[in-house]
């Protein structure tokens, strides 16, 4: 079974953009997804596929994508923020993969 | 509403067993697999496996499959997770989640198991 490497942690300033990679297999970050995750609560799909928003998650989220890394980049940061970020990945056909997150500090 | 409610926090002693259900609404609930994941204090999320509503088929992880069992009864549209012969390193909060596609869109609210002497 393969991992996903991210991080352990980032840390940005309000307004300012923050990059979090997760390095995988090239067939891991093809159906990468992206879950956000306060503490004491479920986590939050934020990315999937790769780049898609769902409804109501800012595009101050985005995702990169090269070669065996994705990249989720929050721009404009904002306090509400700070939070652990996992990255993921399901191809339907093998087990679900899951970084081992990255603690987003705001300052 | 469209949600999963999950059953409440338990606390086990070691070798016990425990059973977490997971109930879905507002969704038609065999059209969508459900996952489990688990999450240890302070530590990232682990996929534990998932089972087919409709058929009732399950894959888990190979670290689980020993003592993990998924189940489900869609006539209360609820899946089960039951987790045997637990441990202290069993400590941990247990989410359950429906995939749409490729990626868990509706996550329970958590459900924390206790190994404790």
């Amino acid at each position: 079974q393969s991992a996903l490497t991210q991080p352990r942690s980032v840390s940005g300033s309000p307004g300012q953009s923050v990059t979090i990679s997760c390095t995988g297999t090239s067939s891991d970050v093809d159906a990468v997804s992206w879950y956000q995750q306060h503490p004491g609560k479920a986590p939050k799909v934020i990315i999937y596929d790769v780049t898609k928003r769902p409804s109501g998650v800012p595009d101050r989220f985005s995702v990169f994508k090269s070669g065996y890394t994705a990249s989720l980049t929050i721009s404009g940061l904002q306090a509400d923020d700070e939070a652990e970020y996992y990255c993921s990945s399901y191809a339907g056909t093998y087990p679900v993969i899951f970084g081992g997150g990255t603690q987003l500090t705001v300052l | 509403q469209v949600q999963l409610v999950q059953s409440g926090a338990e606390l086990k002693k070691p070798g016990a067993s425990v059973k977490v259900s997971c109930k879905g609404s507002g969704y038609s609930f065999s059209e969508y697999y459900i996952h489990w994941v688990r999450q240890a204090p302070g530590q990232g999320l682990e996929w534990v496996g998932w089972i087919n509503p409709r058929t009732g088929g399950a894959n888990y992880a190979r670290k689980f499959e020993a003592w993990v069992t998924l189940t489900r009864d869609t006539s209360i549209t609820t899946a089960f997770m039951e987790v045997s012969k637990l441990n202290s390193g069993d400590t941990a909060v247990y989410y359950c989640g429906r995939l749409a596609g490729s990626y868990i869109d509706l996550w329970g609210q958590g459900t924390l198991v206790t190994v404790s002497s």
